[in-house]
């Protein structure tokens, strides 16, 4: 299986911050590598697709960069309802896998 | 709209049986790869398998081979995780989630989940 290492796994920042988050694979995975954000207790919601592509109704402050191992998700000028658990699959190879996961907290 | 809706939180105690739900709506049911994922309390998520409903095509992540059981009925527009004899380390939230497109594709829809807690 293809193992996603997503750092940090925790991250403290203020409303307004300018923050970013890496996903590194194991092998490379073209640009096939999505990005989500997890509220407590609820579904995940898809931010990033193919890497790079915001999904419909995402807000633009968040963008996905990079291709092939190392992948980043930023997020431009931190809102309130940005605090959240984050994210990345890769679904180059199945099985698909996940990041650990980034959480995102108010400082 | 595509919706995935998922059956409601179960509690079972160890060596039960038990089979969760996930309907589709609002798209092509037999067109899509649906998955099942995993969520431990407190932890990250794992796909466990993915169903083809179109041909039943089923497929598991090896961690998961023979401990759960994915199926589909197509009449219904529903996929099926079920467990033969659950253990407490089955105790997680479930969520079904369809992908976008074939298998080499990311998940676009979730379903809102189904918490299983597993407890003598």
């Amino acid at each position: 299986d293809i193992q996603m290492t997503q750092s940090p796994s925790s991250l403290s920042a203020s409303t307004g911050d300018r923050v970013t988050i890496t996903c590194r694979a194991s092998q490379g995975i073209g640009d096939d590598l999505g990005w989500y954000q997890q509220k407590p207790g609820k579904a995940p919601k898809r931010l990033i697709y193919a890497a790079s592509n915001l999904q419909s109704g995402v807000s633009s402050r968040f963008s996905g960069r990079g291709s092939g191992t190392e992948f980043t998700l930023t997020i431009n000028s931190l809102q309130p309802e940005d605090f959240a658990t984050y994210y990345c699959l890769q679904y180059n190879t199945y099985p698909h896998t996940f990041g650990q996961g980034t959480s995102l907290e108010i400082k | 709209e595509v919706q995935l809706v998922q059956s409601g939180a179960e509690v079972k105690k160890p060596g039960e049986s038990l089979k969760i739900s996930c309907k589709g709506s609002g798209y092509s049911f037999t067109s899509y790869w649906i998955g099942w994922l995993r969520q431990m309390p407190g932890k990250g998520l794992e796909l466990m398998g993915i169903i083809y409903p179109g041909d039943f095509d089923t497929k598991y992540t090896p961690s998961f081979e023979g401990q759960v059981t994915i199926s589909a009925d197509t009449i219904i527009k529903t996929a099926f995780l079920q467990w033969s004899s659950l253990k407490a380390s089955d105790t997680a939230m479930y969520y079904c989630a369809r992908l976008d497109g074939g298998i080499i594709a990311p998940i676009d829809y979730w379903g809102q989940g189904t918490l299983v807690t597993v407890s003598s």
